[in-house]
């Protein structure tokens, strides 16, 4: 059975710092995995997704990589700000699953 | 493009009663799964659709719970005889074929009393 973690539970920085938020999964025969973010309240909003046979994506001022042999993700967040305060969720689907597995989610202040 | 939409966003029930929630996917996307997340914790599924076809559910899904999707366009999920311990809130999402990008909506808060 598939598991993911996410570490570290919650994290606070100042504005303009780099970031990396971390996402392990225990079953490396994954198809894709997927970072969300989610605003308090609100549903998930797709940041990246990455194919198994990629090493990284990159959209604006984020950058995720995967490696699918030690199972595990990264979220490069750069130069980050306020309005990058949510939760942020990493999701696997596995090569036979047809739904993705959820971690528990990193919870990101940005503080002024 | 509309986007996932969810109804009703908030409903507050009394333990016992029926509650059924409605969700209709992007236009196009043959795929719709339901979630279930609580308070600091990731999303957990429960069920999917392959345009009307329910192709899996989840154990969570207890025989209090259904879900439809006729003719492969909006869903329901009802929950019948509510308990407290189904206080949640229930994602809807949508994708085009799988696995691509699932897009989820707003999501439906419910609070048994």
């Amino acid at each position: 059975k598939q598991e993911v973690t996410q570490i570290p539970a919650a994290l606070s920085v100042p504005e303009g710092e780099n970031l990396v938020l971390n996402c392990s999964f225990t079953d490396s025969a994954i198809y894709n995995l997927q970072w969300f973010r989610q605003d308090p309240g609100k549903g998930l909003t797709s940041l990246l997704l990455i194919q198994s046979s990629q090493r990284e994506q990159t959209s604006g001022r984020l950058n995720a990589s995967l490696d699918k042999s030690s199972g595990r993700s990264t979220l490069y967040i750069a130069a980050s700000q306020p309005g990058d305060s949510a939760t942020y969720l990493c999701a696997v689907i596995g090569n036979y699953g047809q739904n993705f597995v959820f971690g528990p989610g990193t919870r990101l202040s940005v503080l002024p | 493009d509309t986007g996932v939409s969810q109804d009703p966003r908030h409903k507050i029930t009394k333990r016992g009663q029926n509650v059924t929630f409605r969700c209709d996917p992007i236009s196009e996307h043959n795929r719709l799964y339901w979630y279930r997340q609580t308070l600091g914790q990731g999303p957990e599924f429960l069920t999917y659709f392959q345009n009307e076809a329910q192709l899996e559910k989840s154990r969570l899904l207890s025989d209090r719970f259904s879900a439809e999707r006729p003719k492969g366009s909006f869903s329901t999920l009802e929950i019948q005889r509510t308990e407290q311990g189904d206080s949640a809130m229930y994602l809807c999402a949508s994708s085009l074929n799988s696995p691509n990008t699932i897009y989820f909506g707003e999501g439906s808060w419910l609070t048994v009393v």
